[in-house]
Protein backbone atom coordinates (compact mmCIF):
# COMPACT_ATOMS: atom_id res chain seq x y z
CA UNK A 1 0.00 0.00 0.00
CA UNK A 2 0.99 3.57 -0.72
CA UNK A 3 1.73 5.43 2.21
CA UNK A 4 1.64 9.34 2.32
CA UNK A 5 3.10 11.26 -0.53
CA UNK A 6 4.98 14.57 -0.50
CA UNK A 7 6.30 16.78 -2.90
CA UNK A 8 8.86 18.13 -3.87
CA UNK A 9 11.25 16.51 -1.26
CA UNK A 10 13.34 19.35 -1.28
CA UNK A 11 12.65 23.36 -2.21
CA UNK A 12 15.27 25.94 -2.44
CA UNK A 13 13.78 29.27 -2.84
CA UNK A 14 14.16 33.26 -2.51
CA UNK A 15 13.04 35.00 0.09
CA UNK A 16 9.67 36.55 -0.98
CA UNK A 17 8.54 33.58 -3.66
CA UNK A 18 5.56 31.48 -3.18
CA UNK A 19 5.94 28.26 -1.43
CA UNK A 20 3.40 25.67 -2.19
CA UNK A 21 3.96 22.01 -0.38
CA UNK A 22 1.55 18.88 -1.66
CA UNK A 23 0.21 16.11 0.04
CA UNK A 24 -1.53 12.83 -0.86
CA UNK A 25 -2.86 10.96 1.94
CA UNK A 26 -3.55 7.31 2.56
CA UNK A 27 -5.89 5.74 0.74
CA UNK A 28 -9.37 6.00 3.45
CA UNK A 29 -8.10 8.20 6.30
CA UNK A 30 -9.94 10.82 6.67
CA UNK A 31 -7.40 13.09 9.27
CA UNK A 32 -4.42 15.09 7.23
CA UNK A 33 -1.99 16.80 9.87
CA UNK A 34 0.87 19.52 8.31
CA UNK A 35 3.71 19.74 10.92
CA UNK A 36 6.56 22.08 10.87
CA UNK A 37 9.93 20.34 12.43
CA UNK A 38 13.06 22.43 13.39
CA UNK A 39 16.02 21.75 15.77
CA UNK A 40 14.71 24.39 17.94
CA UNK A 41 11.30 23.88 18.01
CA UNK A 42 10.77 19.98 17.73
CA UNK A 43 7.63 18.55 15.87
CA UNK A 44 4.96 21.61 15.68
CA UNK A 45 1.12 21.06 14.75
CA UNK A 46 0.25 23.37 12.32
CA UNK A 47 -3.27 22.50 10.99
CA UNK A 48 -5.29 19.91 10.67
CA UNK A 49 -8.25 18.17 8.70
CA UNK A 50 -11.42 15.84 9.05
CA UNK A 51 -12.85 14.88 6.36
CA UNK A 52 -11.59 17.63 4.24
CA UNK A 53 -12.84 20.85 7.02
CA UNK A 54 -9.89 22.47 8.72
CA UNK A 55 -10.64 21.32 12.39
CA UNK A 56 -7.48 23.52 14.64
CA UNK A 57 -5.30 25.90 12.66
CA UNK A 58 -4.14 27.64 15.54
CA UNK A 59 -0.87 26.25 15.16
CA UNK A 60 -0.15 28.36 11.85
CA UNK A 61 2.40 30.95 12.99
CA UNK A 62 0.81 34.00 10.51
CA UNK A 63 -1.36 34.83 7.93
CA UNK A 64 1.41 33.82 5.27
CA UNK A 65 0.44 30.48 5.54
CA UNK A 66 -2.35 29.01 4.44
CA UNK A 67 -3.92 25.37 3.97
CA UNK A 68 -6.15 23.28 2.26
CA UNK A 69 -7.63 19.98 1.21
CA UNK A 70 -10.12 20.26 -1.90
CA UNK A 71 -10.71 16.33 -1.67
CA UNK A 72 -10.14 13.76 0.36
CA UNK A 73 -6.45 12.66 -1.79
CA UNK A 74 -4.89 15.97 -1.71
CA UNK A 75 -3.55 19.04 0.45
CA UNK A 76 -1.50 22.03 -0.02
CA UNK A 77 0.68 23.76 2.57
CA UNK A 78 0.76 27.24 0.70
CA UNK A 79 3.64 30.38 1.77
CA UNK A 80 3.13 33.74 0.86
CA UNK A 81 5.52 35.71 0.98
CA UNK A 82 8.16 33.30 2.22
CA UNK A 83 10.95 34.28 4.82
CA UNK A 84 14.04 32.53 5.80
CA UNK A 85 12.73 31.49 9.18
CA UNK A 86 10.34 29.48 7.25
CA UNK A 87 13.32 27.42 6.44
CA UNK A 88 12.07 23.83 7.89
CA UNK A 89 11.57 20.20 7.34
CA UNK A 90 7.87 19.96 7.09
CA UNK A 91 5.51 16.94 7.31
CA UNK A 92 2.21 15.93 6.36
CA UNK A 93 0.81 12.62 8.04
CA UNK A 94 -2.92 10.80 8.04
CA UNK A 95 -4.90 8.67 9.98
CA UNK A 96 -8.14 7.64 10.79
CA UNK A 97 -10.01 10.05 12.42
CA UNK A 98 -10.84 9.80 16.19
CA UNK A 99 -8.53 9.29 19.32
CA UNK A 100 -5.74 6.49 19.57
CA UNK A 101 -5.47 6.59 15.69
CA UNK A 102 -1.42 6.24 14.65
CA UNK A 103 -0.15 9.02 12.60
CA UNK A 104 1.51 7.63 9.45
CA UNK A 105 3.79 10.39 8.32
CA UNK A 106 5.28 11.40 4.78
CA UNK A 107 8.69 11.69 4.19
CA UNK A 108 8.71 15.54 4.41
CA UNK A 109 9.54 18.52 2.00
CA UNK A 110 12.92 20.09 3.38
CA UNK A 111 12.14 23.74 2.73
CA UNK A 112 15.03 26.39 2.58
CA UNK A 113 14.27 30.01 2.08
CA UNK A 114 17.37 32.04 0.58
CA UNK B 1 1.16 21.59 26.10
CA UNK B 2 3.99 20.01 25.11
CA UNK B 3 4.94 16.81 27.13
CA UNK B 4 8.22 16.52 28.76
CA UNK B 5 10.86 13.65 27.58
CA UNK B 6 13.99 12.50 29.92
CA UNK B 7 16.85 12.24 29.24
CA UNK B 8 17.33 14.49 25.99
CA UNK B 9 20.00 12.03 24.63
CA UNK B 10 21.54 8.61 25.53
CA UNK B 11 24.53 6.76 24.05
CA UNK B 12 24.70 2.80 24.59
CA UNK B 13 26.91 -0.16 23.78
CA UNK B 14 25.18 -2.64 21.62
CA UNK B 15 23.37 -5.24 24.28
CA UNK B 16 22.52 -2.46 26.77
CA UNK B 17 19.35 -1.16 28.18
CA UNK B 18 17.63 2.01 28.05
CA UNK B 19 14.71 3.33 29.12
CA UNK B 20 12.77 6.82 27.94
CA UNK B 21 10.50 8.61 30.15
CA UNK B 22 7.27 10.42 28.90
CA UNK B 23 5.39 12.97 31.43
CA UNK B 24 2.49 15.74 30.96
CA UNK B 25 0.62 17.93 32.72
CA UNK B 26 -3.00 16.80 30.73
CA UNK B 27 -5.49 14.20 31.37
CA UNK B 28 -4.35 12.33 28.37
CA UNK B 29 -6.59 9.44 26.42
CA UNK B 30 -3.69 8.05 24.76
CA UNK B 31 0.58 8.14 24.44
CA UNK B 32 2.19 7.31 21.17
CA UNK B 33 5.79 6.53 20.35
CA UNK B 34 7.84 7.44 17.38
CA UNK B 35 10.91 6.76 15.99
CA UNK B 36 12.69 8.76 13.25
CA UNK B 37 16.47 8.15 12.17
CA UNK B 38 18.31 11.23 10.67
CA UNK B 39 16.57 12.36 7.35
CA UNK B 40 13.78 10.52 7.65
CA UNK B 41 10.11 10.36 8.72
CA UNK B 42 8.80 9.50 12.13
CA UNK B 43 7.89 5.85 12.15
CA UNK B 44 4.85 4.71 14.11
CA UNK B 45 5.74 2.25 17.17
CA UNK B 46 3.44 2.12 19.74
CA UNK B 47 0.14 3.24 20.93
CA UNK B 48 -0.67 2.81 24.60
CA UNK B 49 -4.51 3.41 25.39
CA UNK B 50 -6.32 4.82 28.90
CA UNK B 51 -7.04 1.61 30.71
CA UNK B 52 -5.34 -0.61 28.53
CA UNK B 53 -2.58 -3.16 29.14
CA UNK B 54 1.13 -2.49 28.44
CA UNK B 55 2.51 -2.86 24.69
CA UNK B 56 5.43 -4.28 23.25
CA UNK B 57 7.07 -6.11 20.29
CA UNK B 58 10.31 -7.41 19.61
CA UNK B 59 12.69 -6.19 22.34
CA UNK B 60 11.08 -2.68 22.33
CA UNK B 61 7.62 -2.01 25.31
CA UNK B 62 6.26 0.57 26.96
CA UNK B 63 4.08 1.23 29.76
CA UNK B 64 1.40 4.11 30.74
CA UNK B 65 0.37 5.63 34.22
CA UNK B 66 -2.63 7.16 34.22
CA UNK B 67 -2.73 8.48 37.64
CA UNK B 68 0.64 10.33 37.17
CA UNK B 69 -0.08 10.77 33.19
CA UNK B 70 3.70 9.63 32.49
CA UNK B 71 4.71 6.90 29.78
CA UNK B 72 8.27 4.84 29.67
CA UNK B 73 9.80 3.09 26.85
CA UNK B 74 11.83 0.02 27.63
CA UNK B 75 14.51 -0.99 24.97
CA UNK B 76 16.35 -3.98 26.20
CA UNK B 77 19.29 -5.58 24.52
CA UNK B 78 19.43 -2.81 22.17
CA UNK B 79 21.06 -2.76 18.77
CA UNK B 80 22.52 -0.84 16.38
CA UNK B 81 19.24 -0.22 14.54
CA UNK B 82 17.39 1.37 17.55
CA UNK B 83 19.41 4.76 17.06
CA UNK B 84 17.49 7.37 16.05
CA UNK B 85 15.57 9.70 17.83
CA UNK B 86 12.50 8.80 19.93
CA UNK B 87 8.98 11.13 20.49
CA UNK B 88 6.76 10.53 22.13
CA UNK B 89 3.13 11.99 21.39
CA UNK B 90 0.76 12.88 24.13
CA UNK B 91 -3.38 12.91 23.24
CA UNK B 92 -6.10 14.76 24.67
CA UNK B 93 -8.96 16.22 24.75
CA UNK B 94 -8.94 19.54 23.18
CA UNK B 95 -12.47 20.39 22.80
CA UNK B 96 -15.96 20.21 20.30
CA UNK B 97 -15.52 15.92 19.74
CA UNK B 98 -11.48 16.45 19.16
CA UNK B 99 -8.32 15.09 20.57
CA UNK B 100 -4.92 16.44 19.83
CA UNK B 101 -2.04 14.70 19.55
CA UNK B 102 1.09 16.94 20.77
CA UNK B 103 4.98 15.52 20.72
CA UNK B 104 7.83 16.00 22.67
CA UNK B 105 10.77 17.57 21.73
CA UNK B 106 12.42 13.65 21.26
CA UNK B 107 15.24 11.94 23.02
CA UNK B 108 18.27 11.03 20.87
CA UNK B 109 19.00 7.61 21.33
CA UNK B 110 22.76 6.46 19.82
CA UNK B 111 23.78 2.91 19.63
CA UNK B 112 27.40 2.07 19.60
CA UNK B 113 29.39 -1.28 19.01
Amino acid sequence: DAGVIQSPRHEVTEMGQEVTLRCKPISGHNSLFWYRQTMMRGLELLIYFNNNVPIDDSGMPEDRFSAKMPNASFSTLKIQPSEPRDSAVYFCASSFWGPGQPQHFGDGTRLSIL
Amino acid sequence: QQPVQSPQAVILREGEDAVINCSSSKALYSVHWYRQKHGEAPIFLMILLKGGEQKGHDKISASFNEKKQQSSLYLTASQLSYSGTYFCGTEAYSGAGSYQLTFGKGTKLSVIP
